[in-house]
């Protein structure tokens, strides 16, 4: 069985600052991994995802992410947040065989301030 | 596109009455479908998920029930609320049998009280 920890449950930082949204995993078997934003009292949006191939991710808004399967984690970076990026952030991980469900941490709240 | 609705956004029900709360889902077929509650500070916890028409899987004991009679509808259900059943519930689909992440409905905020 997978399981995600996310060590931070909040993460307060300033605008323009960078920030770092730490997520560990644990599983047996190969993996892929997520990174989803939710904005307040909306659904899941995917952030960004590693399936195969180079480590390290991107979004279009200046996230990124980076597999090391070393230290079984996938921490979420951007070099300078803006306020729009006050959201929270949920890594997940699924197994790589069809059908495998989702696990998901527990979820890091980033408040970003002016 | 594929878009994924939930009805009703947001809903207060008293302790003991039923539940009815639905997702449709629009321009994709024979999806995977999937309930999660998400409780205060406690990530999300994955309900239901359903890989076809009358096919349900529970993952945790509880005091709800799913169901799907269409191919892109899922229903969460109860017959009698408990105040723990307060929560934010997201709906989710997956194409079947891909390794394609999971799109999240808008959810509805259920308070029971």
């Amino acid at each position: 069985a997978q399981s995600v920890t996310q060590l931070d449950s909040q993460v307060p930082v300033f605008e323009e600052a960078p920030v770092e949204l730490r997520c560990n995993y644990s599983s047996s078997v190969s993996v892929y991994l997520f990174w989803y934003v939710q904005y307040p009292n909306q659904g899941l949006q995917l952030l960004l995802k590693y399936l195969s191939g180079s480590t390290l991710v991107e979004s279009i808004n200046g996230f990124e992410a980076e597999f090391n399967k070393s230290q079984t984690s996938f921490h979420l970076r951007k070099p300078s947040v803006h306020i729009s990026d006050t959201a929270e952030y949920f890594c997940a991980v699924s197994e790589t065989r069809q059908g495998g469900k989702l696990i998901f941490g527990q979820g890091t709240e980033l408040s970003v301030k002016p | 596109s594929q878009t994924i609705h939930q009805w009703p956004a947001t809903l207060v029900q008293p302790v003991g009455s039923p539940l009815s709360l639905e997702c449709t889902v629009e321009g994709t077929s024979n999806p995977n479908l999937y309930w999660y509650r998400q409780a205060a500070g406690r990530g999300l916890q994955l309900l239901f998920y359903s890989v076809g028409i009358g096919q349900i899987s529970s993952e945790v004991p509880q005091n709800l029930s799913a169901s799907r009679p269409q191919d892109r509808q899922f229903i969460l259900s109860s017959k009698k609320l408990l105040l723990s059943d307060s929560g934010f519930y997201l709906c989710a689909w997956k194409r079947q049998g891909s390794i394609e992440t999971q799109y999240f409905g808008p959810g509805t905020r259920l308070l029971v009280l």
